[in-house]
């Protein structure tokens, strides 16, 4: 099916480390791209494709893949990334896909 | 610097038509898809469509086909969407991004528009 499946909400302890998921068929052929929306703003991308971070975004963000499910990996989690985080990518005909949203809550 | 801006808060009623507008600078518009993303009150993104400014090709989300029409200006670097009889459920803040892929198939959304949000209301 062409839908990118989230947890809705996860929770990390200050300092800890998270794992945000995101399932779907299509990340069987394409990465994923991940983005960060803080309340209120705009959102941001934080990994694109394998695993690369755009300039600015800080190296505690990590993306990996495997199968059809690609993970976005926050060490030592810091209570400014409090956020919702969306999965991105395409499917077969071209058409782009968003994840439903993960809400992240640093405790 | 690369950014978008989009034009500000609407309020409208029910079959009023609307357009808003997203200007691009800081990089070749013409070379660049630029998307819509929508974003019901509390919900998620969900991708509206695309155009490519360089010879106007557009496509759709097939949720949004025929309700919403994308266009671009070259001259102004600006895109537009554009609605010709607004709903309700229109009520959402509008995010144009500009979308950049590689080789190997993957492709992303950077920057994003601050948002619009359109408010439908009778």
């Amino acid at each position: 099916s062409s839908e990118l499946t989230q947890d809705p909400a996860v929770s990390v302890a200050l300092g800890q480390t998270v794992r945000i998921t995101c399932q779907g068929d299509s990340l069987r052929s394409y990465y994923a791209s991940w983005y960060q929306q803080k309340a209120g703003q705009a959102p941001v991308v934080v990994v694109n494709g394998k695993n690369n971070r755009p300039s600015g975004i800080p190296d505690r963000f990590s993306g990996s893949s495997s199968g059809n499910t690609a993970s976005l990996t926050i060490t030592v989690a810091q209570a400014e990334d409090e956020a919702d985080y969306y999965c991105n990518s395409r499917d077969s005909s071209g058409n782009q896909l968003f994840g439903g949203g993960t809400k992240l809550t640093v405790l | 610097e690369v950014q978008l801006v989009q034009s500000g808060v609407e309020v409208k009623k029910p079959g009023e038509s609307l357009k808003i507008s997203c200007k691009a600078s800081g990089f070749s518009f013409a070379n660049y898809y630029i998307a819509w993303v929508r974003q019901m009150p509390g919900r998620g993104l969900e991708w509206m469509g695309i155009i490519y400014p360089g010879d106007a090709e557009t496509r759709y989300s097939p949720s949004f086909q025929g309700q919403v029409t994308i266009s671009a200006d070259k001259s102004t670097k600006t895109v537009y969407l554009l609605w010709s009889s607004l709903k309700a459920s229109d009520t959402a803040t509008y995010y144009c991004a500009r979308h950049l892929s590689n080789v190997v198939g993957t492709n992303w959304f950077d920057p994003w528009g601050q948002g619009t949000l359109v408010t439908v209301s009778s």
